[in-house]
């Protein structure tokens, strides 16, 4: 267990809006990955980093950027929220075998 | 690129049924293996995992064996309980970079 919690846990906001989601890790993991899942889709990765200030992009990260100025903590922003930006979002930090994803509880995002 | 599939749902079950659900994979190296559940309203946790050609991984009376041969990770467990209602992921590892592929999931509903 990597100690990941995920702030807010639910959020509504309105189409337009700035939105800061965050992830904290009390493991020290160097990894940490963020992800939107969605019917029908699965897991999409959005960004991930692999240290301080050292992130990339994953599959689907038009929309989103993301910082990373602390190990522990990892925040992705959707700088102008958008309907299609609606879904849940999990972080996950990488385990030290360098392989196992350790999840959160995830962020329910509803933007209107 | 790295993909994988997995059988679509929702797999319906009766209780102490047999359970199989299948994944294979596509790999441009030598990939780690790995299944994750998911129960309602939580993230993924890691479920069991294989690291190389024939190993069996095993937890809470699931299964699954890496076979290189069928490029395949199927999962299995030989009588289902109602708490194992889940959505099950399929996902490999692969080096060098370790960013992880997932595949779309598979709901598993069992009735008592």
């Amino acid at each position: 267990d990597a100690g990941i919690t995920q702030s807010p846990r639910h959020k509504v906001t309105e189409t337009g809006t700035p939105v800061t989601l965050r992830c904290h890790q009390t493991e020290n993991h160097r990894y940490m990955y963020w992800y939107r899942q969605d019917p029908g889709h699965g897991l999409r990765l959005i960004h991930y980093s692999y240290g301080v200030k050292d992130t990339d992009k994953g599959e689907v990260s038009d929309g989103y950027s993301v910082s990373r100025s602390k190990t522990e903590d990892f925040l992705l922003t959707l700088e102008s929220a958008t309907s299609s930006q609606t879904s849940v979002y999990f972080c996950a930090a990488q385990g030290v075998d360098q392989e196992t994803q350790y999840f959160g509880p995830g962020t329910r995002l509803l933007v209107l | 690129g790295n993909s994988v599939t997995q059988m679509e749902g929702p797999v319906t079950l009766s209780e102490e049924a047999f359970l199989t659900i299948n994944c294979t994979y596509t790999a441009t190296g030598y990939p780690s293996l790995f299944w994750y559940v998911q129960y309602p309203g939580e993230g993924l946790q890691l479920l069991l995992k294989a690291t190389k050609a024939d190993d069996k991984g095993s937890n809470k009376g699931f299964e699954a064996t890496y076979r290189k041969e069928t490029t395949s990770f199927h999962l299995e467990k030989g009588s289902v309980q109602v708490s194992d209602s889940a959505v099950y992921f399929c996902a490999l590892s692969d080096r060098p970079s370790n960013i992880p592929t997932f595949g779309r999931g598979t709901s598993l509903i069992v009735h008592p």
